[in-house]
């Protein structure tokens, strides 16, 4: 079956850890997402990738880092200088977008990151 | 700025009641795209409809309507006839070119709707 896994899905951390979250996806789609999802908001975009080794900043980069090494997978990095990591993981992949096209995004289970 | 406004946190109904949720919008921008995504209880996200602004006619998809109102910037979503598997939460979200020419997507804070039996 197609789709998107994300693993693991509960993760815990101590304060000070670097965690990596991985997010892998079959659908041969060019285009991942990871966004944060805190309690009573909405989704905010992290990174974003087009194209493999190539990525850019979302709204709330700070904190957190990513690669591209290949189309499937786009791990994503919670650092330590995240000063309050705890929330919902949600990574996604589309097609691909092109000016004024934006293809729907199809969504991963989420990983839930607590830190202690 | 772009923004989405679900002014609704949570609604609770009884099963087969209609319930709609609302979805008003921001944008400069003339050409612009709304989604309506589904998020159950297991997190995943699920796309519902894309609608873009030149589109106003209504949709409908079985239970599921919805109506684009430009004039009122308003996308609202409609469930006839409510059942206890729509419980979920419910996100508008707007879409957004952005630098390099690609889109990405603004959400609202989404809409807890509980249906219960």
């Amino acid at each position: 079956d197609g789709g998107i896994t994300q693993s693991p899905k509960y993760l815990f951390r101590k304060e000070g850890q670097n965690v990596t979250l991985s997010c892998e996806q079959n659908l041969n789609h060019d285009a991942m997402y990871w966004y944060r999802q805190d309690p009573g908001q909405g989704l905010r975009l992290i990174y974003y990738s087009q194209i493999v080794n190539d990525f850019q900043k979302g709204d709330i980069a700070e904190g957190y880092s990513v690669s591209r090494e290949k189309k499937e997978s786009f791990p994503l990095t919670v650092t330590s200088a995240q000063k309050n990591p705890t929330a919902f993981y949600l990574c996604a992949s589309s097609i691909g977008d092109g000016p004024g096209l934006p293809n729907e995004q199809f969504f991963g289970p989420g990983t839930r990151l607590t830190v202690l | 700025a772009q923004k989405v406004t679900q002014a609704q946190t949570e609604i609770s109904v009884v099963e087969k009641e209609d319930v709609t949720l609302d979805c008003v919008y921001e944008t400069r921008d003339t050409t612009y795209y709304l989604f309506w995504y589904k998020q159950p209880p297991s997190g995943e996200l699920v796309f519902l409809i894309r609608r873009n602004s030149f589109d106003e006619q209504n949709e409908i998809s079985g239970r599921y309507s919805w109506n684009f109102q430009k004039s009122t910037s308003s996308f609202n979503f409609t469930i006839t006839a409510s059942q206890v598997v729509d419980s979920a939460v419910y996100f508008c979200a707007l879409s957004e070119a952005f630098s390099g020419g690609y889109n990405k997507l603004i959400f609202g804070a989404g809409t807890r709707l509980a249906v219960h039996p």
